[in-house]
């Protein structure tokens, strides 16, 4: 069975540029989770959708983020300009309903901004 | 206050040992509680849930609970060094039906052979 995946696995992008960061979650999962991941702050949960509705950004930290669901099987997360502080790894999850709260997790994207 | 708190570690055991990795929370009416392992490098997995007090054991893996005291832990036992990793604390946020998750910041587990 194919995890969750994501794209890219790298990118290294200079300040000011637009960043597109996209997953795949698992077949059926009705839950996806955007997280970040630094050293300094941990993994932070940014936003997460339910049937491809947004239900909680408020982690998000700031209008430069936004995310995306157009349908059950894809996900986007861009950063418009970036800033080397978000530099960092960029992790996508997702989940069921019927399998109590387990997120699984994907490869995750380095991203890192010059 | 972190709502999750870990101590970051490194901890060291040697192979064999028990190792013990303990986190404290601070939502007292948080109900779901996991342990995740993230090898260098590699996203977070799964290995441990526990939703009511006590011990529940899986292998040589043993979660234990005390809502009371607002703390869990996890234990390793015969930890072998391909335990060594870092192990994420993450409590479920306690309102109605949000799955959002936070984590603590994590403690390293280093195996010496």
């Amino acid at each position: 069975d194919a995890g969750v995946i994501q794209s890219p696995r790298h990118e290294v992008t200079e300040m000011g540029q637009e960043v597109t960061l996209r997953c795949k979650p698992i077949s059926g999962h009705d839950y996806l989770f955007w997280y970040r991941q630094t050293m300094m702050r941990g993994l932070e949960l940014l936003i997460y959708f339910n049937n491809n509705v947004p239900i909680d950004d408020s982690g998000m930290p700031e209008d430069r983020f936004s995310a995306k669901m157009p349908n059950a099987s894809f996900s986007t997360l861009k950063i418009q300009p970036s800033e080397p502080r978000d530099s960092a790894v960029y992790f996508c999850a997702s989940s069921s309903s019927w399998e109590k709260e387990t997120q699984y997790f994907g490869p995750g994207t380095r991203l890192l901004v010059l | 206050q972190k709502e999750v708190e870990q101590n970051s570690g490194p901890l060291s055991v040697p192979e064999g040992a028990i190792a013990s990795l303990n986190c404290t929370y601070s939502d007292r009416v948080s109900q779901s509680f996991f342990w995740y392992r993230q090898y260098s490098g590699k996203s977070p997995e799964l290995i441990m849930s526990i939703y009511s007090n006590g011990d529940k054991e899986d292998g040589r893996f043993t979660a234990q609970l005390n809502k009371a005291s607002q703390y869990v832990s996890l234990l390793i036992r015969d930890s072998q060094p391909s335990d060594s990793a870092t192990y994420l604390c993450a409590v479920k946020a306690s309102s109605g039906s949000a799955r959002q998750l936070t984590f603590g910041s994590g403690t390293q587990l280093t195996v010496l052979p």
